[in-house]
């Protein structure tokens, strides 16, 4: 079964501390994985797309990295505003509809 | 451009009310989308059209209907609320359908409705 893993549930930095959220998941044929961002209230919004191992996409202080079983979402020197929570879903061969993860909150305490 | 609006933005039904959830956008998106979110799981998918006068079912369809009379439009109709109905539900736009040969482009999610059913 196509499945997608989001940990940790919940991260608490400081300002400024460098850290990683996990995405990791199990399909039968990977077309593609996206990172949203989520604000409190609101809908996800578009991050990144990635399709093959190695591919790596940057934007301001986070980065999207990407290997056959798992993607990262690094984030450097983070800021309060970066705060939200963040998820990941996963497009495969078998169903062209997305399979989401439950998401990571990060809060970034200044 | 509005984007993708979504009203109401609250509500509160008493179990086996009916009511529609209305969904618009203005980027002429020809798929068009409802998900629902419940705490501690994914985003998942309700219904979807992609295009006017074409919806499909998604994961989980079972007590709401949905219709696509124009492009901009995509209501979803709960029939007889349940309080297992409780959840956040967000309408997404994109601008073509993803199929077996092509792939997801960017979806735009609208500000999503709060429903509590008692």
């Amino acid at each position: 079964e196509d499945q997608v893993t989001q940990s940790p549930e919940a991260l608490r930095l400081q300002e400024g501390e460098s850290s990683s959220l996990n995405c990791s998941y199990t399909v039968s044929g990977l077309r593609g994985l996206f990172w949203y961002r989520q604000d409190p209230g609101k809908g996800p919004e578009f991050l990144f797309t990635l399709y093959s191992a190695g591919e790596e996409k940057e934007k301001e202080r986070l980065k999207a990295t990407l290997t056959k079983k798992e993607s990262f979402l690094h984030i450097t020197a983070p800021k309060p505003e970066d705060s939200a929570t963040y998820l990941c879903a996963v497009q495969a061969d078998s169903n062209y509809q997305l399979i989401w993860g439950a998401g990571t909150k990060l809060i970034i305490k200044p | 451009n509005a984007g993708v609006t979504q009203t109401p933005k609250f509500q509160v039904l008493k179990t086996g009310q009916s009511m529609t959830l209305q969904c618009a956008q203005d980027m002429n998106h020809e798929y068009m989308s409802w998900y629902r979110q419940d705490p501690g799981m994914g985003l998942r998918l309700i219904h979807y059209s992609v295009g006017a006068g074409i919806t499909d079912q998604g994961e989980v369809p079972n007590g709401y209907n949905v219709s696509r009379s124009t492009t901009e439009d995509f209501p979803l109709r709960l029939l007889s609320a349940a309080p297992s109905q409780t959840s956040v539900y967000f309408c997404a736009s994109s601008y073509s359908m993803p199929s077996l040969r092509e792939r997801h482009n960017e979806q735009f999610f609208g500000p999503g409705t709060r429903l509590t059913v008692l």
